[in-house]
């Protein structure tokens, strides 16, 4: 099993600054890693796949960079609708998710 | 519109068995993969199982093989997930999702709003 592992688990930031999230995997998965949005109470939201393609409807402030086991999600200018839950999913194997980034207001 | 919708949840006592239903809409359900996802209370995602386009391959979690079962009616765009010998550790909440591709293999662009499994005596 690949493991997925994100950090910070917490991250604290103001609105209109810039969030960077880290998503590791214990062996390499390619290109093969989403990004996924949570907020309380709703299902998860696809927002990157294939590591750096946005999904439809996802505003260009969202971007994803990275291959083999080191990615990245950056959101270049935090909206209030963007803090929630953040987690990372490697579908090079058998699909796993990382621990999740939970993005709060400072 | 798209949409996913996720029926059969409820409670349930230990080593008793569960049904699960997802009907889909808005897209032509025989052409994609499918998964179950579960996420436990105050937990993050963990993913259950997955079948093809055409059901004719289905894996599973290491967790849920052997006693959980994927299976599809493409004439009713219909995702199913039968549950035997349900433990206290199954509950959470079931998600169903759509994958990219036929395989089931990409990742997952549609999501139901769940259905929550609770197993307690």
């Amino acid at each position: 099993e690949i493991v997925m592992t994100q950090s910070p688990a917490t991250l604290s930031v103001s609105p209109g600054e810039r969030a960077t999230l880290s998503c590791r995997a214990s062996q390499s998965v390619s290109s093969n890693l989403a990004w996924y949005q949570q907020k309380p109470g709703q299902a998860p939201r696809l927002l990157i796949y294939g590591a750096s393609t946005r999904a439809t409807g996802i505003p260009a402030r969202f971007s994803g960079s990275g291959s083999g086991t080191e990615f990245t999600l950056t959101i270049s200018s935090l909206q209030s609708e963007d803090f929630a839950v953040y987690y990372c999913q490697q579908y090079n194997n058998w699909p796993t998710f990382g621990g999740g980034t939970k993005v709060e207001i400072k | 519109q798209v949409q996913l919708v996720e029926s059969g949840g409820g409670v349930v006592q230990p080593g008793r068995s569960l049904r699960l239903s997802c009907a889909a809409s808005g897209f032509t359900f025989s052409s994609y993969g499918m998964h179950w996802v579960r996420q436990a209370p105050g937990k993050g995602l963990e993913w259950v199982a997955v079948i093809s386009y055409d059901g004719s391959n289905k894996y599973y979690a290491d967790s849920v093989k052997g006693r959980f079962t994927i299976s599809r009616d493409n004439s009713k765009n219909t995702l199913y997930l039968q549950m035997n010998s349900l433990r206290a550790e199954d509950t959470a909440v079931y998600y169903c999702a759509k994958d990219l591709g036929y395989r089931g293999r990409d990742a997952f662009d549609i999501w139901g709003q769940g259905t929550m499994v609770t197993v307690s005596s």
